[in-house]
This record gives C-alpha cells, structure tokens and sequence, in this order.
C-alpha cells in the first residue's frame, strides 16, 4: 500500500514549455486534490476533483489544467510554464463521505527558469 | 468565508520543553472537523492530530494534545517533550463534515527545536 504517490520529485522547465505532474493513489478514494505550497503561503487549492469524472477550480488555478484519468489517478498539466508557477506541489486524496482527512503525496518540486 | 490563522511563523522550543502552537479559525458552520499536519524537511506532510467540533473532549496522539475551544474558536497544539525530530512546519487545517469539500489551511508555524 503506497498511498499517494507522485512524479516526478524534481523538475526544471523553461519559460513557455510544458509538463504533466502525475498523481495516483491505491486507497480507493473518491476525492483528490492538486495544491501548490509557496513560502508564507501555506497550502493552496490548484484544483480538486470529488470523485471520478468530475474536476472544479480551487484557490488558484490559472494557468493549470487537470485531468482525472480514473479513480486512481488526478494530473495537473502546465500548458506554458511561468516563473510564478516556481513551487512545491502536492497531491492529496481523500474519502467523500464522513471522513475528510486527506492523505498528502511527497511533493514535487517545480522551478520554471 | 471560512479562514485559519496562525500568528506564529516560528517558533522555538528547548529539546524536552513544552510548546505550545496557536491556531484560530473563522467559521459559520457548527459541524467540522480541526486538524494539525507536521511537514518535515522531507516535505511530506504528516496528519497529526484531527479533532471533530462536535466533540468536548481534546484529541490526544502520544506527546501531542489540542486545546480546542470551540466558542472562541480555538485550536492550539501541545507538544510535550519536545524532540530533535518534532522540528519542521505545522499547519493548522479546518474542513466541513461530511462534504466532499477542500481542506482549508493556515499559513504555517516553522518549530526549531534547539539541543
């Protein structure tokens, strides 16, 4: 049991280039969510997706586009990367009912030169 | 619109020492669930401590205990015996009961243990 995990750990990109964050899960939620950390910032929601076959904007989700592949697998996508998206990422899945504790992947962290 | 604050972005405590982290949140929803999430240098964030507002009693994990005051809606974390390892970030986080909703965070407080 893996719980969350995410690749790739480490990236660099060039401004206006593009990559997918993958993000999958093998607890069978129904729930699971994008957030970037930037200092002093906390956590803040990208996008989630309530359970399968459905997305909705978080927080700050210009310049981000997600895909909820299947139940196991939620990606965030950046068409044109910009300095402003230089940040941690994580993935975060949960139960949609009763219980909304999330369960947090390792982090992927992004610099856009 | 609901909110978490933390006023503290760092703290410090001696190795063996108590320290205690404050938290408050704004809400107008009476069922919700208050957690406590630990990121170490690792980055992987670590679930804590969770309390539900629907109960009295203060959640308790180990050397880890909350002061929840739900009136003046309150939620400070207790570390107890502090160790080397206990040094990282600590989030405070609110989120609704029974909703398939995000998890609202505060902006952290970075705890340095000192030897």
């Amino acid at each position: 049991n893996a719980g969350v995990t995410q690749t790739p750990k480490f990236q660099v990109l060039k401004t206006g280039q593009s990559m997918t964050l993958q993000c999958a899960q093998d607890m069978n939620h129904n729930s699971m969510y994008w957030y970037r950390q930037d200092p002093g910032m906390g956590l803040r929601l990208i996008y989630y997706s309530a359970s399968e076959g459905t997305t909705d904007k978080g927080e700050v989700p210009n310049g981000y586009n997600v895909s909820r592949l299947n139940k196991r697998e939620f990606s965030l996508r950046l068409e044109s990367a910009a300095p402003s998206q230089t940040s941690v990422y994580f993935c975060a899945s949960s139960e949609s009912w009763g219980d909304n504790e999330q369960f947090f992947g390792p982090g992927t962290r992004l610099t856009v030169l | 619109a609901q909110t978490v604050t933390q006023s503290q972005p760092e703290m410090s405590v001696q190795e063996a020492e108590t320290v205690t982290l404050s938290c408050t949140y704004d809400t107008s929803e009476s069922d919700y669930y208050l957690f406590w999430y630990k990121q170490p240098p690792s980055r992987q964030m670590i679930l804590v401590i969770r309390q539900e507002a629907y109960k009295q009693q203060n959640a308790t994990e180990n050397r880890f205990s909350v002061n929840f005051q739900k009136a003046a809606k309150s939620f400070s974390l207790k570390i107890s015996d502090s160790q080397l390892g206990d040094a990282a970030m600590y989030f405070c986080a609110y989120t609704y009961m029974n909703r398939d909703d995000k998890i609202i965070f505060g902006k952290g407080t970075r705890l340095h243990i000192l030897p």
